[in-house]
């Protein structure tokens, strides 16, 4: 049973526009959420991530948009660039610093092209 | 800092043969995770330590999986007898505080023929 659901497994892009990667949960515990990002050969890295608290958080050109009601997050980044290419995993939490135990969804690869 | 280290960064054996697959954390980080990647499960947690000590195992798929912490800076999963299925990359993970700073190793690419 996939608690996160990434229902798109690519998205292609032009560079300069905008990249919406989204996501889906089932939990309504998960009350924090994180996209981490992916290059072929390497292990995930932290990307950004959102309280339940908040429903938008900005980081540079990254942006993640929360709506509780619909149990969705999306990541919106703008604008693209080439070196974006990479695979986008959405994961869910219950509680920083409680629970340290992240659930992922399948990822989105994203590919821009220039 | 050289970050999270695994090894054998690739592995290829056959079915039945014992698996191990080694985790160095970052210097400092209290907790350790391990994950598998397939296609069809995406990523998921197998098991992880805080203190050395082992909090959840819930995502091991069976007793085949075996995974240890000796020390603060070393750890193994463990897969024995090993079959086709157990094909994927697994990674190890460590943090200090919350789930943002998770830092993931390279990962090791295991296929078993």
């Amino acid at each position: 049973d996939q608690q996160v659901k990434q229902n798109s497994p690519s998205l292609s892009v032009q560079e300069g526009r905008i990249s919406i990667l989204n996501c889906d949960y089932t939990n309504s515990m998960f009350d924090y959420f994180l996209w981490y990002k992916k290059y072929p050969a390497e292990g995930p890295t932290f990307l950004i991530s959102i309280s339940s608290i908040k429903d938008k958080n900005e980081d540079g050109r990254f942006t993640v948009f929360l709506n509780k009601s619909a149990k969705h997050l999306s990541l919106h980044i703008v604008p693209s660039q080439p070196g974006d290419s990479a695979v986008y995993f959405c994961a869910a939490s219950v509680s920083p610093g409680g629970s340290e135990k992240l659930v992922f969804g399948k990822g989105t690869k994203l590919t821009v092209n220039p | 800092d050289a970050g999270v280290i695994q090894s054998p960064r690739h592995e290829v054996t056959e079915m039945g043969q014992e698996v191990t697959l080694r985790c160095k954390p970052i210097s400092g980080h209290n907790s350790l995770f391990w994950y598998r990647q397939t296609m069809m499960r995406g990523l998921e947690l197998l098991i992880y330590f805080n203190n050395n000590v082992p909090i959840d195992d819930s995502g091991m798929p069976e007793d085949r999986f075996s995974a240890k912490m000796p020390n603060a800076s070393f750890s193994t999963l463990k897969i024995q007898p090993s079959e086709p299925r157990d094909s994927a990359v697994y990674f190890c993970a460590s943090s200090s505080q919350g789930p943002e700073t998770q830092y993931f190793g390279p990962g090791t690419r295991l296929l078993v023929l």
